[in-house]
């Protein structure tokens, strides 16, 4: 039962453009949904979150877009560098009544951003 | 300290040998976990400590798996009789701190092929 969805497991953008990376969930009690970024041989380092009282949230290149009746989220990265080539996981939790607050991971899309 | 900080970066080992790898937290936090990734996958939660406490394991720790977290500082996780389909990378984490940030700051992992 995958609870979180990451449909598209590879993108391929050109440097300067806009990425855009899609997740869908299932599970209507999730209310807070982070995206990681991550490396090979690396552990995944956090990149923006968003609370699901909120429909967007920014820092720098990085937009996170959260539509709740859709069950749908989307991160933008704008402009679209070649060091933002990486693995990307969508997560999403449930922190505000649970007590082990456990990040439920996506598959990952993999983003190459061409030269 | 303030990163997680995993030992050994990488473990090969022999198809039924056993094997503990080790996680230190973030100083001062309280909680920690464990997930593993396996190929194409994204980190699945295995096990959850709060303090010493132990309060939340995953169906995919099976028998041959045991976590401890003694004092309530670094944990080990140790795999016994391993199997060829245990290979994969085992990440800890501790909360980030950030008030408001739900997600979890990661280690570098360890990863673990069994041959």
């Amino acid at each position: 039962d995958q609870q979180v969805k990451q449909n598209s497991p590879s993108l391929s953008v050109q440097e300067g453009r806009i990425s855009i990376l899609n997740c869908d969930y299932t599970n209507s009690m999730f209310d807070y949904f982070l995206w990681y970024k991550k490396y090979p041989a690396e552990g995944p380092t956090f990149l923006i979150s968003i609370s699901s009282i909120k429909d967007k949230n920014e820092d720098g290149r990085f937009t996170v877009f959260l539509n709740k009746s859709a069950k749908h989220l989307s991160l933008h990265i704008v402009p679209s560098q070649p060091g933002d080539s990486a693995v990307y996981f969508c997560a999403a939790t449930t922190p505000y009544g649970g007590a082990t607050n456990k990040l439920i991971f996506g598959t990952g899309t993999l983003l190459a951003v061409q030269p | 300290d303030t990163g997680v900080s995993q030992d050994p970066r990488h473990k090969i080992t022999k198809r039924g040998q056993n094997v503990t790898f080790r996680c230190d937290p973030i100083s001062e936090h309280n909680r920690l976990y464990w997930y593993r990734q396996t190929l194409g996958q994204g980190p699945e939660f295995l096990t959850y400590f709060q303090n010493e406490a132990q309060l939340e394991k995953s169906r995919l720790l099976s028998d041959r798996f045991s976590a401890e977290r003694p004092k309530g500082s670094f944990s080990t996780l140790e795999i016994q009789r391993t199997e060829q389909g245990d290979s994969a990378m085992y990440l800890c984490a501790s909360p980030t701190g950030d008030r408001d940030n739900y997600g979890y700051t990661f280690g570098s992992g360890t990863r673990l092929t069994v041959v």
